[in-house]
């Protein structure tokens, strides 16, 4: 069992369509990383959250960390196909500062 | 270099080999972690080093796994008589410290076991 669900777990969209992925969890987190994987590369970190109820925009990406650190959201505007990967969420629990705790992840393709 | 560079990037091994993946991190990273991913999943812990020391082994699945990193810089992760479900990348990541850094993951080590 995931201690982090991600939804959906694949998703296929045209080019100029905009769209969420939530991460949600019944732990609290001290911190919250979303991370873009492509094929045959490790993670590259894109933001951290720390705060509850915390948004933070990265031109067309806007993340959340829920109010009560539970869960968080990445919204993409009008997706690209340069936007195609594996989205990760990872967090971080209270009881510890360094293991992070990866979601399963949500494959998008953004077809021109 | 510039990241965290890991080698060897793909390694075919028989079931019951030993295998062994190493890892340099990023200069002057006092953290260091290992991750196993499997297909189509998100990377889950295996280990942590801070410095020289293992902190924290939790995430080994056996005692076949076994990690070290004896002069704080240069990890090794070895596998004895490697499994079918040992097939995997092998992620390492390092970071200057172990909270309120950027965590920087290398390419990772493809594993099959045949």
């Amino acid at each position: 069992t995931q201690l982090l669900e991600q939804s959906p777990q694949f998703l296929s969209i045209q080019e100029g369509e905009n769209l969420t992925v939530y991460c949600n969890s019944s732990s609290v987190f001290s911190s919250l990383q979303w991370y873009r994987q492509e094929p045959g590369e490790g993670p590259v970190l894109l933001v951290t959250v720390v705060t509850g109820g915390e948004v933070k925009k990265l031109k067309r990406l806007t993340f959340q960390f829920g109010d009560a650190r539970k869960d968080s959201s990445l919204h993409i505007t009008a997706a690209q196909p340069g936007d195609t990967g594996l989205y990760l969420c990872a967090g971080r629990r209270m009881d510890s500062s360094y293991k992070l705790i990866f979601g399963s992840g949500t494959r998008l393709l953004v077809r021109p | 270099g510039a990241g965290v560079s890991q080698s060897p990037r793909y390694k075919v091994a028989k079931r019951g080999q030993d295998v062994a993946l190493r890892c340099d991190p990023i200069s002057g990273h006092v953290s260091l972690f290992w991750y196993q991913q499997a297909l189509g999943q998100g990377p889950e812990f295996l280990t942590y080093f801070q410095n020289e020391a293992q902190l924290d082994k939790s995430g080994l699945p056996s005692d076949r796994f076994f990690a070290e990193r004896p002069e704080g810089s240069v990890s090794t992760l070895k596998i004895q008589r490697t499994q079918q479900e040992d097939s995997a990348v092998y992620l390492c990541a390092s970071t200057a410290r172990d909270r309120g850094n950027t965590i920087y993951f290398g390419e990772g080590s493809w594993l099959t076991v045949v």
